[in-house]
């Protein structure tokens, strides 16, 4: 059963724009979020998080939407680069003292130049 | 400093087998959590040790094992291998537990024929 969904396995935008990825979870107890970047050949890179206190976290040309109520989450991207293109997990942990996260299925961006 | 390190990189064992991968963390980082990634299912937690013992465990079967040696290394072993085994596994360091922040390395991809 998966507790943390990407529905959009691939998503394309022009250089300069704005890129939006989405995440859904369905598990109330997850109190902390991530987005990770994947390169192929590559392990997953921490990219930005946020805890389940705040609704956006900023970092960057990166910010992190939180809607609680909706259990939805959305990374956006302004504007987009072309080394943007990767595939991009949303994660998240229900529990404090232990790293083991729940991962969605990955959005391949591509950021067309 | 040098990132986590896993080897060998990839793989190809036949249904029955048994693989053991190995997994070197950051220098100083004392937690390392394991992890699977197939395409329908993106990554699934394996499994995390910290100082030897291990702090969580995913729903795997116990055909997945692990352990951590004192130098923070540490070994995931498949045993009695599965066409479904087929997957890039992958291993994330952290200086302490519960921080969420991962450092992974670049996976052992195997495969099972």
């Amino acid at each position: 059963d998966q507790q943390v969904k990407q529905n959009s396995p691939s998503l394309s935008v022009q250089e300069g724009r704005i890129s939006i990825l989405n995440c859904d979870y369905t598990n109330s107890m997850f109190d902390y979020f991530l987005w990770y970047k994947k390169y192929p050949a590559e392990g997953p890179t921490f990219l930005i998080s946020i805890s389940s206190i705040k609704d956006k976290n900023e970092d960057g040309r990166f910010t992190v939407f939180l809607n609680k109520s909706a259990k939805h989450l959305s990374l956006h991207i302004v504007p987009s680069q072309p080394g943007d293109s990767a595939v991009y997990f949303c994660a998240a942990s229900a529990q404090t003292g232990a790293n083991n996260l729940f991962f969605g299925t990955g959005t391949r961006l591509t950021v067309i130049p | 400093k040098a990132g986590v390190t896993q080897t060998p990189r990839y793989l190809i064992k036949t249904r029955g087998q048994q693989v053991t991968l190995s997994c070197s963390p950051i220098s100083g980082h004392r937690s390392v959590s394991w992890y699977q990634q197939t395409p329908g299912q993106g990554l699934q937690f394996l499994f995390e040790y910290f100082s030897e013992t291990q702090r969580n465990k995913g729903n795997f079967p116990g055909r997945f094992s692990g352990r951590q040696f004192s130098n923070s290394r540490s070994e995931m072993n498949v045993s009695t291998l599965e066409l479904g085994d087929s997957a890039l596994y992958l291993c994330a360091s952290s200086y302490l537990t519960g921080t969420n922040v991962l450092t992974f390395g670049a996976g052992s991809r195997l495969t099972v024929l």
